[in-house]
């Protein structure tokens, strides 16, 4: 089944402790993306990657880190997060960055941070 | 001012119903226009694009921007309780890479 997986589901940390979201995609694609969805705010575009290698900031990338090692796997690093990092966050894939090919969203990870 | 503006709802109709979901823009330089949908606890999914001004329609959608206006709008014909979702439009220039998104519309169809 093609899907892009996201892990943790649900996380609660505190101040100051690094933690990485991990995202995978089984679909073969070049291009990958990190969001945070927050109310009244929607989506904003945190990085992004259009193949191995290589990435680029979004809308918000301050205070995450990202790296594309492998063409699947996309994780989004806190280095040290913050209470204002409190966001549901997405990663999503499509075969290249065309707005005709379709984004696969990941079902989300909701992130605490006190 | 931010981009893309989207009443966020609630918007409340009953089965059967045409829903109406509408985004205005700014950047005249926005030439792909997408709606996604999204349910609850879930990834938003793509429903449609469009390129530049038109219409598509697919099924019960009917996606159409008016780029004079910097108009986009999604129209549901016979709307059903499957319906009930958030609706994101977003939009990306030509050259550009980020999708802007405007920040959605809660609907709920009622039986």
């Amino acid at each position: 089944e093609a899907q892009v997986t996201q892990n943790p589901r649900y996380l609660i940390t505190v101040t100051g402790k690094k933690l990485t979201v991990t995202c995978s995609q089984n679909m073969n694609h070049e291009y990958m993306s990190w969001y945070r969805q927050d109310p009244g705010l929607g989506l904003r575009q945190i990085y992004y990657s259009m193949n191995v290698e290589v990435t680029d900031k979004g809308d918000v990338p301050e205070g995450y880190k990202v790296s594309r090692k492998e063409k699947r796997n996309f994780p989004l690093i806190l280095e040290s997060p913050s209470p204002n990092q409190t966001s549901l966050y997405f990663c999503a894939s499509s075969l290249e960055r065309g707005v005709t090919d379709t984004q696969y969203f990941g079902p989300g990870t909701r992130l605490t941070v006190l | 001012q931010k981009e893309v503006e989207q009443d966020p709802g609630p918007l409340s109709v009953p089965e059967g119903a045409i829903v109406s979901l509408n985004c205005t823009y700014s950047n005249s330089a926005f030439q792909y226009f997408m709606w996604y949908r999204q349910y609850s606890r879930k990834g938003p999914e793509l429903l449609m694009y469009t390129y530049s001004s038109g219409n598509k329609e697919d099924g019960r959608f009917t996606a159409q921007v008016d780029k004079s206006s910097k108009y986009i709008s999604l129209f549901i014909r016979d709307s059903q309780p499957s319906d009930s979702a958030t609706y994101l439009c977003a939009m990306i220039p030509n050259s550009g890479y980020a999708l802007n998104f405007g920040k959605g519309t809660s609907l709920l169809v009622t039986p």
